[in-house]
C-alpha cells in the first residue's frame, strides 16, 4: 500500500541552527502533502498545506519565515525550521494521500525535534 | 470551521473491559470524512478506520467497533474486551471533502489498560 517516509526521525540541533525534515510519498505522487506539529500531551495541529510547484498555504499563527516548505517534486516535501529555539522543540508530522477515492491519509513516521 | 471534540482526557479500564471514546464534530461541509487513529507511545499514527459522511453503516473490525451518526455528528469507537496492548493516545479526526487530507484533530482520549 501506499508509505509515507519521514526522515529522520530523531534530530537534536542547537539553537540558533536551522534542521530540515523530509517527508516522501514512497510509491505514489502526491501534490498536496501536509505538515502537523504536536506538542507534548496536545493534539496534532497543521502547519501547513504543502503544494507541489508552488508556495506552502500556512496555518493562521505560522511564521512562514520560520518554518520553511519546500515541495520541489511530486514525491518530496521538506520543513526547514529556521534559527530553532528550545520553543521548537516539538514532534513533527507530515502527511499525504491519494485522494478521497483512495483508502485513507498516511502518515510518516513523525519527526522528534530538541533543541538545546 | 470545522471543529472536533473528545470531551474524555483519560480512561482507565481494566483488561477485557469494554471501553467506548466519545468523538463530536462540527462542519459545514456536506462531504465530509472521519478517521479514528492510535498512536502508541514512539509517537507514529496508525490508522484504525476512515468513514465518510453519506455512510453511516456501523462497522466492526475483530474487537473494534464504530457507530456513526449523522443525527448527533457523533462517530464513537468502542474497544471490547480490551487488552494491554490498546493503551495508547486515539485520535478522532475529521477531513472535509473539498479539502481532502486536511485533518482537523480531537484533543486525543489517552486510554490506559491495566493487567
Amino acid at each position: 500500500g501506499a508509505v509515507v517516509s519521514q526522515h529522520p526521525s530523531r534530530v537534536i540541533c542547537k539553537s540558533g541552527t536551522s534542521v530540515k525534515i523530509e517527508c516522501r510519498s514512497l510509491d505514489f505522487q502526491a501534490t498536496t502533502m501536509f505538515w502537523y506539529r504536536q506538542f507534548p500531551k496536545q493534539s496534532l495541529m497543521l502547519m501547513a498545506t504543502s503544494n507541489e510547484g508552488s508556495k506552502a498555504t500556512y496555518e493562521q499563527g505560522v511564521e512562514k519565515d520560520k518554518f520553511l516548505i519546500n515541495h520541489a517534486s511530486l514525491t518530496l516535501s521538506t520543513l526547514t525550521v529556521t534559527s530553532a529555539h528550545p520553543e521548537d522543540s516539538s514532534f513533527y508530522i507530515c502527511s499525504a494521500s491519494t485522494g478521497p477515492s483512495g483508502n485513507t491519509i498516511y502518515f510518516g513516521e513523525g519527526s522528534w525535534l530538541t533543541v538545546v | 470551521a470545522q471543529k472536533v471534540t473528545q470531551a474524555q482526557t483519560e480512561i482507565s479500564v481494566v483488561e477485557k473491559e469494554d471501553v467506548t471514546l466519545d468523538c463530536v464534530y462540527e462542519t459545514r461541509d456536506t462531504t465530509y470524512y472521519l478517521f479514528w487513529y492510535k498512536q502508541p507511545p514512539s509517537g507514529e499514527l496508525v490508522f484504525l478506520i476512515r468513514r465518510n459522511s453519506f455512510d453511516e453503516q456501523n462497522e466492526i473490525s475483530g474487537r473494534y467497533s464504530w457507530n456513526f451518526q449523522k443525527s448527533t455528528s457523533s462517530f464513537n469507537f468502542t474497544i471490547t474486551a480490551s487488552q494491554v496492548v490498546d493503551s495508547a493516545v486515539y485520535f478522532c479526526a475529521l477531513s472535509g471533502g473539498t479539502s481532502y487530507g486536511k485533518l482537523t484533530f480531537g484533543q486525543g482520549t489517552i486510554l490506559t489498560v491495566h493487567p
